[in-house]
């Protein structure tokens, strides 16, 4: 039920870039991405609802392709301060029910 | 604005003893939230509030935990008997609404069960 994120974990070199993809079994309304730093609680990245809109945010987009319950977070030029691991968070249709994917650990190095 | 409140933000106990979590939301957030996050894993929906009703609790093991959010505003999670799996950082957000908005998060309520 838990939607699968992949990869599990990937490791940059400043200046690359990296796709996180969120998968889920269930009809979603919207999802959402966050980033969660160690010992931190998870920061807002970006909200996506269904219509299969794209966003951006300076260096960092996503996708949501509705019918397929898919979406994809694209980190390019990848900077130090875009370490930790990454969450999708998806609203069920119909119920609302907010839950978070299985998580990708990302690691930029210098 | 002030943010969402949480206490305690560290809390030990023995197993078998009870705790308690408090979480006062963004006035005006009709959508309350709590997650437990263990270690290494990612935040797992316990309950979730609209207004002072429950939109889902299917994952909250009842037979232990309880919430609730009396007048829709400000909730409590509470633990009781704790056991050794139940440490993890208890967090609480809230939301504007369901699905179209961001959740802002708390600063969490560390548990450890001894």
């Amino acid at each position: 039920q838990q939607p699968v994120q992949s990869p599990q974990a990937v490791i940059l070199r400043e200046g690359e870039d990296a796709v996180i993809n969120c998968s889920s079994s269930k009809a979603l309304y919207s999802v959402h991405w966050y980033r969660q730093k160690h010992g931190e609680a998870p920061v807002f990245l970006m909200i996506l609802l269904k219509g299969g809109e794209q966003k951006g945010h300076d260096k960092i987009s996503a996708s949501f392709n509705e019918k397929k319950q898919q979406s994809s977070l694209y980190l390019t030029a990848s900077q130090l301060s875009y370490s930790g691991t990454y969450f999708c968070g998806t609203a069920t249709s119909g119920t609302y029910k907010y839950i978070f994917g299985t998580g990708t650990r990302l690691k930029v190095l210098a | 604005e002030a943010g969402v409140a949480q206490s305690p933000r560290y809390k030990i106990i023995e197993k078998r003893q009870s705790v308690a979590f408090w979480c006062n939301p963004i006035s005006g957030h009709a959508t309350l939230y709590w997650y437990q996050q263990i270690l290494g894993q990612g935040p797992k929906l316990l309950i979730q509030f609209q207004n002072n009703g429950v939109v889902d609790d299917s994952q909250l093991p009842k037979d232990r935990f309880s919430a609730e959010r009396l007048k829709g505003v400000d909730s409590t999670l509470k633990i009781q008997p704790a056991k050794l799996e139940d440490s993890a950082v208890y967090l609480c957000a809230s939301s504007r609404g369901q699905g179209t908005g961001e959740l802002f998060f708390g600063e969490g309520s560390r548990l450890t069960v001894l």
